[in-house]
């Protein structure tokens, strides 16, 4: 059963802690992304990576960490530093990063809401 | 940079309508356009996609309409049932960007028996 997983699916933290969302896809993707949504709110990009061992900021990577050590897995740490980080956070994965003219059909996990107590 | 906009944050439509969602791009050099469909605390699904040399794609019981004049685009749905109940949103891709897609802000579609 092939796709994209992430846990938990509800995260709770207090302030001031890190935490730790996982994303996993067994695709066997090159390309991976998180994106953050807000109510009313399109998606964001916060990092994605775009091969093992390498990763870009996106549009919003103030406050958040990322590693890719293996293909199949790119955990999202939000740090105490994140100022808002109340929101839905969505991994995605494509066959290989777009670029160079091309797109890659991005696919999505389920998301992670988390909340900040 | 670009931009992607919304027209309607709702829309409300008797079951077995049709439904038209639409949404506005701001940089004429974006080539690739997509429709995605988000039930609630859900992830998005592909629904339909259409490059910029086309005007219309079809799917089964959707229609993607791109008029580059205006930078527009729109999603029919036609005959809407209650599983359509979702907000969908367009998202863009510029090969001129870093390959990455600039969403819109969704319209929440409800389907009223």
């Amino acid at each position: 059963d092939g796709g994209i997983t992430q846990s938990p699916k509800y995260l709770f933290r207090k302030e001031g802690q890190n935490v730790t969302l996982s994303c996993e896809q067994n695709l066997n993707h090159d390309a991976m992304y998180w994106y953050r949504q807000d109510p009313g709110q399109g998606l964001r990009l916060i990092y994605y990576s775009q091969i093992v061992n390498d990763f870009q900021k996106g549009d919003i990577a103030e406050g958040y960490s990322v590693s890719r050590e293996k293909k199949e897995s790119f955990p999202l740490t939000v740090t105490s530093a994140q100022k808002n980080p109340t929101a839905f956070y969505l991994c995605a994965s494509s066959m290989v990063a777009s670029g160079q003219g091309f797109y890659n059909e991005q696919f999505f996990g389920p998301g992670t809401r988390l909340t900040v107590l | 940079g670009e931009s992607v906009g919304l027209h309607l944050p709702t829309l409300s439509v008797q079951e077995g309508d049709n439904s038209i969602i639409n949404c506005a791009y701001s940089n004429s050099a974006s080539d690739y356009f997509i429709w995605y469909k988000q039930e609630s605390g859900k992830g998005p699904q592909f629904i339909i996609d259409i490059r910029s040399n086309m005007d219309k794609r079809q799917g089964q019981r959707v229609t993607v309409l791109l008029n580059k004049t205006v930078k527009h685009l729109s999603l029919q749905i036609a005959a809407t049932q209650p599983g359509d109940s979702a907000v969908y949103f367009c998202a863009v891709f510029n090969k001129g960007s870093q390959g990455n897609l600039i969403f819109g802000k969704g319209t929440k579609l409800s389907v009223k028996p």
